[in-house]
């Protein structure tokens, strides 16, 4: 059964820190995976986005990582704002359809204080 | 940020009702989606459609409907609203393979509905 777990479930970190997302997928036959922001009452809006040749990718203050080996993926913030506040979902999507199928995890909650 | 809309942001309407969730692109983009997500759960596809006079269902059983008689034009409809629809309703749409970097879907900001 194709699936995206993530983890922690929720993360509450201070201002300026940084934290590493977790995600593991079972989809296959495997073809990208990418990681998503989304506000609370908007829609999800896409961060990176790596094929299987690919294990890292950076966008500012946000570095994915992939491991297709291990089916693991990372997403590492650094020097986080209080704007980071979101939720953040892993999303991989498989080479076995025309639609271009996503599978989605149920993200990971997080929380920037001052 | 992609040109995808959604009217209405939030609804709140009582049981019994017929309501259509209007989603509109201005990309030119062939695949449209919707999906269901309810709070701390991953996003679920109910319908999609290829272009225009195409659609279909999703992996979620939805007692919703949509139709595409344009392309940039894919409208959800619920005939008789339930308490069991209340939830966050997202429309998306994606490119041909031939045009797009990896089929990414732009997603819409979402309508929040409420049925009392």
């Amino acid at each position: 059964k194709n699936q995206v777990e993530q983890s922690p479930q929720s993360l509450i970190i201070l201002e300026g820190k940084n934290c590493t997302l977790q995600c593991n997928y079972t989809v296959s036959p495997f073809s990208n995976l990418r990681w998503y922001k989304q506000d609370t009452g908007r829609g999800p809006v896409s961060l990176t986005i790596m094929t299987f040749s690919e294990n890292t990718k950076s966008n500012g203050r946000y570095t994915a990582t992939l491991d297709a080996d291990t089916k693991q993926s990372s997403l590492h913030i650094t020097a986080s704002q209080l704007s980071d506040s979101a939720s953040y979902i892993c999303v991989v999507s498989d080479r076995g359809s025309t639609l271009g199928r996503l599978y989605f995890g149920r993200g990971t909650q997080l929380t920037v204080w001052p | 940020e992609a040109d995808i809309y959604q009217t209405p942001r939030y609804l709140v309407i009582g049981t019994g009702k017929k309501i259509t969730l209007e989603c509109s692109q201005t990309m030119g983009h062939d695949k449209m989606y919707w999906y269901q997500q309810d709070p701390g759960m991953e996003l679920h596809l109910i319908h999609y459609s290829y272009g225009v006079n195409s659609t279909e269902k999703g992996d979620l059983s939805s007692e919703s409907t949509v139709s595409r008689i344009r392309t940039e034009h894919f409208p959800l409809t619920l005939e008789s609203a339930r308490p069991s629809h209340t939830s966050q309703y997202l429309c998306a749409s994606s490119a041909p393979s031939r045009q797009a970097v990896y089929n990414e879907q732009f997603f819409g900001p979402g309508t929040r509905l409420t049925v009392l």
